[in-house]
């Protein structure tokens, strides 16, 4: 079983669209979880980090739920500049900088 | 500019052959993550330094693969007797200490023939 997983996708979504990704991580030990965006033959870029309690950064929210080693994203009022892939990404440690385990990454294209 | 830079970009090479790959980090970094990504894949962890110090090496760094970081600043990646498994780009990343966010430089693509 893979440490991190997300459905590959792609998921091809209007303009203006809400749009939901999930992903399941194996090691209930991972204290830290954030989500980079990746777009095409580019750096995967930090977009945001998940905590328990839920965070919104603009139309991006991510929540977490520890109990059922699950991890998700919503992207509300899509735009085309949304189009990339986005990774799930756990560690075992208490911030980011340590070792990131990634997931295969999710591939959504927004359609004008 | 100021974020992770590596070098080279590409990188295409015979079977066999040794290949090094550079990376220099945000200058003020002393954190710094080496990983490789397949198509289709996310990246994956091979190894990092704090510092001038090998923190952390993953399965994945087979006996050929060895990196560096010699005076703490920049990074080097050696890959000895190359296979076509080898052919994926290689990421470099860095952070401080205290930060949350790994910065990732354009990565090398390699093509091992």
């Amino acid at each position: 079983r893979k440490e991190v997983e997300q459905d590959p996708g792609p998921f091809n979504v209007p303009e203006g669209a809400t749009v939901a990704f999930n992903c399941t991580y194996s090691n209930s030990a991972s204290q830290s979880f954030f989500w980079y965006r990746q777009d095409c033959r580019k750096e995967p870029k930090l977009l945001m980090s998940v905590y328990s309690s839920g965070n919104e950064d603009g139309r991006f929210t991510a929540q977490l739920n520890r109990a059922s080693q699950y991890i998700s994203l919503l992207i509300r009022d899509s735009k085309l500049s949304d189009s990339a892939t986005y990774l799930c990404v756990v560690s075992l440690f208490n911030f980011g900088n340590e070792k990131l385990t990634f997931g295969t990454g999710t591939r959504l294209t927004i359609i004008p | 500019d100021t974020g992770v830079s590596q070098d080279p970009r590409h990188k295409i090479t015979k079977r066999g052959q040794n290949v090094t790959f550079r990376c220099d980090p945000i200058s003020e970094h002393n954190r710094l993550y080496w990983y490789r990504q397949t198509l289709g894949q996310g990246p994956e962890f091979l190894t990092y330094f704090q510092n001038e110090a090998q923190l952390e090496k993953s399965r994945l760094l087979s006996d050929r693969f060895s990196a560096e970081r010699p005076k703490g600043s920049f990074s080097t990646l050696e890959i000895q007797r190359t296979e076509q498994g080898d052919s994926a780009m290689y990421l470099c990343a860095s952070s401080s200490a205290d930060q949350e966010t790994q910065y990732f430089g354009p990565g090398t693509r390699l093509l091992v023939l």
